[in-house]
């Protein structure tokens, strides 16, 4: 089945600065990529998604990229904030014919520090 | 309009003992996933119903056992708790692609 790696699993940021998660994926079946931001004592909210068949993706100070060639995607945030500060979990998800399954990443803590 | 809805938030069983936690999908959704979440963990995808019949199934024992009813309304039941089986757990609604997730309901296994 489908697995995904996330990294870094912790992340502590300057308010203002740059923030960058980093996934890859096995299964070339994959065409789907969520990410996804949970805070505490809450279900996972989606704040950004990419298809398959699109190179970059950009909402505001969320971005993010895929690299098919390479089964990478990157979550970029910009000029963080404090409310920012949350874990992100990255996703794939595996279609073919009937199935589908979204196999998340192992999550990052990010921390955003005034 | 209501998003995903899971209930009860939080409860509390014994080992040994059985439960089924109930969610209400993204008003036009047809299709309802769950999702096992250990603390500190990545969701863990437990199986997915559509059209009322379960569709694809991850790595879980067969105590897990659910059901979608033709609202698309859905359980997710466990049989014979285990300490391990406490977790947060998440019910996700989707329509063509994008997943909506709940809030989930906490169990804690005594």
């Amino acid at each position: 089945g489908e697995n995904v790696e996330q990294h870094p699993s912790t992340l502590s940021v300057q308010e203002g600065d740059s923030a960058v998660i980093k996934c890859t994926y096995s299964d070339s079946a994959s065409n789907y990529f969520p990410w996804y931001k949970q805070e505490l004592g809450k279900g996972p909210q989606l704040i950004i998604d990419i298809r398959s068949n699109v190179g970059e993706k950009k909402d505001q100070r969320i971005a993010v990229t895929l690299n098919k060639t390479a089964k990478h995607f990157s979550l970029h945030i910009t000029e963080t904030q404090p409310e920012d500060s949350a874990v992100y979990f990255c996703a794939a998800l595996f279609s073919s014919g009937s199935a589908r399954q979204l196999t998340f990443g192992s999550g990052t803590q990010l921390t955003v520090l005034p | 309009d209501a998003g995903v809805t899971q209930s009860p938030t939080h409860l509390i069983k014994t080992r040994g003992q059985q439960v089924t936690l109930r969610c209400s999908p993204k008003s036009g959704h047809d299709t309802v996933s769950w999702y096992q979440q250990a603390l500190g963990q990545g969701p863990q995808f437990i199986f997915q119903y559509y059209e009322e019949e379960e569709r694809q199934r991850g790595n879980f024992p067969d105590r897990f056992s659910g059901h979608q009813f033709p609202n698309y309304s859905s359980e997710l039941n466990v049989n014979a708790l285990l300490l391990g089986d406490s977790a947060l757990y998440l019910c996700a609604s989707s329509f063509q692609g994008g997943y909506t997730f709940g809030s989930g309901t906490r169990l804690t296994v005594v």
